[in-house]
Parts: structure tokens; C-alpha cells; sequence
């Protein structure tokens, strides 16, 4: 089945480093999404990128979807305290409706 | 607030015993996941409802069974708990099937003991 792994699983940084996390999927996607978790709270959608080769910027994050739509980046410049918690992208694979999950990765940023 | 509400958020039983999550999606929106997360696996994909009907399964346990009533909102039962049921239960709703964001809920945090 459709698997999708994300790295690195944990990330520590100073405040105002970059930050970036990386999304790779076992099979073509149809769309990418990223999703943020502050400790203790529920996943909240970012983004979502569609056309191959896409990038999107909110901010100090951007977004990448790879040409082959198997991969993407989310690149976080400066880093803050704000920005502490797990990202996860999330891959719709083909032609069924299951949302894949990475596992995530965890940003701490030391202030 | 993501407009999701999922009830109880903390619920504490024995092993064997059996409990019903529920949750109720945004006004307006067909779509209902249940996703489980515990430490070290990330969210799995358990289940997807679209308006009443199952549209896809990911890794649930046959133990556990969901289903989406008329008014949308959808219930996880689990039963013959184990130890290893202990997780973060989400449930998510969106307005479509397949793309689109996922509203989430805050959770139902179990604790099988």
C-alpha cells in the first residue's frame, strides 16, 4: 500500500535557523498537504499543492511539491518560538480517497 | 475551535471492555475520518464516511467498527480493548471526499488499563 516517510523524525534548532522537513511517498500523489500540531493540540491544515512542481509560500514557510509529485519539502526561514510542533504532510494517493499521513516531525526551537 | 466535536475527550477503562467515540463534523460537511495516534506511529488512517457510506479503510482493527449516521455524525466503536488501544483517537471532517482540508477535532484520549 501507499506508504509515505517523512525526515527527520525530530528537529532542534536556535531561534532564527532554517528549518526544513522532507516528504517522500512510495507511489505518485494526486495532492500533498502539511499539517501542523502544537504539544497538546490537533493537527491544523497548512497547505495543500497540487500541480507539479507547485511552490507556495505563507510567510517565513514555503512549500514544495516535486515534479514527479512522489516528494515534497515545507522550508521554514528564521525559525521562532511560535513554530514549535510536529508537521506532517499528508499524500492522496491515486484513485482512492485515503489520506496518508507521515509520521511528522517534531520542531523544538531553543529561544 | 475547527468547528469538530468529538466526545468524551478522556476516557479511562479496563481491558475487554468496550467504548464508543463520537463525533460530530462541521456544519456541512459530508466527509468523516478517524485517525488513531500514539507516540511512535504517527496518525494512522483508520476510516472515511461520506455521506453515510464507507469510502475507505485504512488500518482498523476488527475489533473496531465506525459508522456515519443520517445526520452526519459518526461514532468509533472499540471493543475488547487491549493495552495497546491506548491512543489519541482523531476524527476529522471535510466538505468533500479525497481533496480538500481536514477539519480536526481535539480528540478522545483513551486509556486502557
Amino acid at each position: 500500500g501507499q506508504q509515505v516517510m517523512q525526515i527527520p523524525q525530530y528537529q532542534h534548532v536556535q531561534e532564527g535557523e532554517d528549518f526544513t522537513t522532507y516528504c517522500n511517498s512510495s507511489t505518485t500523489l494526486s495532492n500533498i498537504q502539511w499539517y501542523k500540531q502544537r504539544p497538546g493540540g490537533h493537527p491544523v491544515f497548512l497547505i495543500q499543492l497540487v500541480k507539479s512542481g507547485e511552490v507556495k509560500k505563507q510567510k517565513r514557510l514555503t512549500f514544495q511539491f516535486g515534479e514527479a509529485k512522489k516528494n515534497s519539502s515545507l522550508h521554514i526561514t528564521a525559525t521562532q518560538t511560535t513554530d514549535v510542533g510536529t508537521y506532517f504532510c499528508a499524500g492522496l494517493g491515486g484513485s482512492n480517497y485515503k489520506l496518508t499521513f507521515g509520521k511528522g516531525t517534531l520542531l523544538t526551537v531553543n529561544p | 475551535d475547527s468547528g469538530v466535536t468529538q466526545t468524551p475527550k478522556h476516557l479511562i477503562t479496563a481491558t475487554g471492555q468496550r467504548v464508543t467515540l463520537r463525533c460530530s463534523p462541521r456544519s456541512g460537511d459530508l466527509s468523516v475520518y478517524w485517525y488513531q495516534q500514539s507516540l511512535d506511529q504517527g496518525l494512522q488512517f483508520l476510516i472515511q464516511y461520506y455521506n453515510g457510506e464507507e469510502r475507505a479503510k485504512g488500518n482498523i482493527l476488527e475489533r473496531f467498527s465506525a459508522q456515519q449516521f443520517p445526520d452526519l455524525h459518526s461514532e468509533l466503536n472499540l471493543s475488547s480493548l487491549e493495552l495497546g488501544d491506548s491512543a489519541l483517537y482523531f476524527c476529522a471532517s471535510s466538505v468533500t471526499s479525497g481533496t480538500g482540508e481536514l477539519f480536526f477535532g481535539e480528540g478522545s484520549r483513551l486509556t486502557v488499563l
